[in-house]
């Protein structure tokens, strides 16, 4: 079956603007979530969400958000681009359920890579 | 709150040789553990899990077991390749029903031929 698909792969975009990435899960899993991976501080948990709704969310400042619509396809924005936005965003899928990560991992996409300059 | 360490710096050894990954967590209850693998310009692909204390997760000839007593989670192999150059993550995922992943820094792993 498909993986979870992320697009665009790559963006650049200019300090003040804002971005919208999309991540479409793998069939039949229900919660998606969202890492933010940079050199400095590694990979840090940005938010979940399940059935449409903000389940957890990690220490980002309000300009990170996200939403989930009906198909538990995903996006995220991230507005006011600062240059220290630039990383790779992953996004990861699993089965409902809470805790079912816990039992059978994530699986993840490979990322869309943006670049602020 | 919960927390992964990872040894530090990149390992670089050659090609048969034995691999081992460093991986000691904090955190209350019983959490699950996890190693990921990342190859260059890709995600992070699930390389083996264990679930409760005593566990031995086990993919492709990588091992690791749930050591509550040590809180630790090596990671290891009997004789590495030139393909198992990647990053190596250890994570975890806590027992508090939170459906998200603490990581650890990584460690680049090179395999010379």
């Amino acid at each position: 079956k498909a993986g979870v698909t992320q697009t665009p792969r790559y963006l650049i975009k200019t300090r003040g603007q804002q971005v919208t990435l999309s991540c479409s899960p793998i069939s039949g899993h229900r919660s998606v979530s969202w890492y933010q991976q940079t050199p400095g501080q590694g990979l840090q948990f940005l938010f979940e969400y399940f059935s449409e709704t903000q389940r957890n969310k990690g220490n980002f400042p309000g300009r990170f958000s996200g939403r989930q619509f009906s198909n538990s396809r995903s996006e995220m924005n991230v507005s006011t681009l600062e240059l220290g936005d630039s990383a790779l965003y992953l996004c990861a899928s699993s089965l409902d359920g809470v805790g079912t990560a816990r039992a059978y991992g994530y699986t993840f996409g490979s990322g869309t890579r943006l670049t602020v300059v | 709150g919960d927390s992964v360490t990872q040894m530090e710096g990149p390992v670089t050894l050659s090609e048969e040789a034995f691999l081992t990954i460093n991986c000691t967590y904090t955190a209350t209850g019983y959490p699950s553990l996890f190693w990921y693998v990342q190859y260059p310009g890709e995600g992070l692909q699930l390389l083996l899990k264990a679930t409760k204390a005593d566990d031995k997760g086990s993919n492709k000839g990588f091992e690791a077991t749930y050591r509550k007593e040590t809180t630790s989670f090596h990671l290891e192999k009997g004789s590495v390749q030139v393909s198992d150059s990647a990053v190596y993550f250890c994570a975890l995922s806590d027992s508090g029903g939170n459906n998200r992943l603490a990581f650890g820094k990584g460690n680049q792993v090179v395999v010379i031929p």
